[in-house]
């Protein structure tokens, strides 16, 4: 699996946009891109997923770079909630024989304040 | 639905000492995963399986075992604690199929051996 780069830290104010990086320069075109995040001692919980396209749900925006070497994970309006850390996980998608295994590195604490 | 349950949340263990961590879905998942986090860390795959009879081993499976009886059930076994399996373990359930395999994550069991 292509491993990531991402800041160990950000901060971003209540009722702003987080934008948080994410550097994956050996993603293989089989891999997708996984955000998730865990919340100060719950189990990690399941953000947004893409592959080459933009993708936005409920919770957040995700934006692949064209040659998908990088991306982004837009919170477009942060609350208190949002303080947590979030881990950028790239594997292949499963099915079939294949399993969904994460690999976990260390993530960015996004801290959110007043 | 309830999701994903873990048995029990909190336990202590003396070295040597047995015990059987029970997760349990009600998603119909095909897929289930056994992590553990140890602080400050990423979450580490012990075990997984990609259905029911079936296990295989993650990344650091060493010191665990694991049955898949029932689909809904999938229980890790540590048959003779030591103080460096002090850890919190997450159970996750995904389902079968390209596109649909988020990772639900349990709320964790805090496990100290002493």
């Amino acid at each position: 699996d292509a491993k990531t780069t991402q800041p160990t830290s950000m901060d971003c104010a209540e009722g702003r946009a987080a934008n948080l990086p994410c550097n994956h320069s050996t993603i293989s075109g089989n891999e997708y891109v996984y955000w998730y995040r865990q919340i100060h001692s719950q189990g990690p919980q399941y953000i947004i997923h893409g592959l080459k396209n933009n993708e936005t749900n409920e919770m957040a925006s995700l934006i692949i770079t064209e040659d998908r070497k990088s991306s982004t994970l837009i919170l477009p309006h942060a609350t208190l909630r949002d303080t947590a850390v979030y881990y950028c996980i790239v594997r292949p998608n499963a099915g079939g024989t294949s399993y969904g295994k994460l690999t976990f590195g260390q993530g960015t604490i996004l801290t959110v304040h007043p | 639905n309830a999701g994903v349950t873990q048995t029990p949340k909190f336990r202590v263990l003396k070295t040597g000492q047995s015990m059987t961590l029970l997760c349990a879905q009600d998603m119909n998942h095909e897929y289930m995963y056994w992590y553990r986090q140890d602080p400050g860390m990423g979450l580490r795959l012990i075990h997984y399986s990609v259905g029911e009879g079936t296990t295989a081993k993650g990344e650091v499976p060493d010191g665990y075992n694991v049955s898949r009886l029932k689909k809904q059930n999938f229980l890790l076994g540590l048959e003779s604690a030591a103080p460096s399996q002090t850890s919190v373990y997450f159970c996750a359930s995904s389902p079968l199929g390209a596109g649909k395999d988020e990772q639900y994550f349990g709320p964790g069991t805090r496990l100290t051996v002493t």
